[in-house]
């Protein structure tokens, strides 16, 4: 069974940084690219960014409203995922959903397995 | 960036109707949309992808079509688990984006 599992959210000040984890298992995590979504209190869904998996040299892409802020990365070798987080702003607030990619189509992405969400509140 | 607008943003409908819901690409993505389901405090899931291909879990009243920039997901005959916002997802080129979404209400 495929599972992603974000943990690490929290309330953090503006200006503050914070790590966000996803752990996987039910797949060979090596094998899909892994994606952020973020869906702000009563708001609709926001793709953060993405990392491609290792065959496509791990790069990645992010929105325009968090390139330089934030970066992604992964872990291979234990199946997890991570969204570093920087230079927070209220406007970051939210639920960030960790989402498994699957990479049939070469660059082409969308999202077919997705983790509970861990919300995120950025506040003084 | 490529825009999706769906429509309409709410929609009221009694179980057993034929609902549609149309997402609009502000440039063409050829066939390269998703559609999600979410319902309350829950995380989406993936119920359409390559604009017409269903998800296995998915009961058949569910249908999505078009290609290009007009793109419509239909369910054949609402059920109450149906109740729940839709979001449609361009993939076709960077950066991903996601349509507002289209709340399917009980009437």
């Amino acid at each position: 069974e495929v599972q992603l599992v974000e943990w690490g959210g929290g309330m953090v000040q503006p200006g503050r940084s914070l790590r966000l984890s996803c752990t996987t298992s039910g797949f060979n995590f090596g094998d899909y690219a892994m994606s952020w979504v973020r869906q702000a209190p009563g708001k609709g869904l926001e793709w953060v960014g993405l990392i491609r998996y290792r065959a496509l040299g791990g790069t990645t892409e992010y929105a325009a409203s968090v390139r330089g802020r934030f970066s992604i990365s992964r872990d291979d070798s234990q199946s997890i995922a991570y969204l570093q987080m920087n230079s927070l702003r209220s406007e970051d607030t939210a639920v960030y959903y960790c989402t498994r990619a699957p990479t049939g189509n070469g660059y082409k992405y969308f999202f077919d397995y997705w983790g509970q969400g861990t919300l995120v509140t950025v506040s003084s | 960036d490529i825009q999706m607008t769906q429509s309409p943003s709410t929609l009221s409908a009694y179980v057993g109707d034929r609902v549609t819901i149309t997402c609009r690409a502000s440039q063409s993505i050829s066939g390269w949309l998703a559609w999600y389901q979410q319902k309350p405090d829950k995380a989406p899931k993936l119920l359409i992808h390559r604009a017409s291909s269903l998800e296995s879990g998915f009961p058949s009243r569910f249908s999505g079509s078009g290609s290009g920039t007009e793109f419509t997901l239909t369910i054949s005959s609402l059920q109450p688990d149906d109740f729940a916002t839709y979001y449609c997802q361009q993939y076709d080129s960077y950066p991903l984006t996601i349509g507002g979404g289209t709340k399917v209400e009980i009437k």
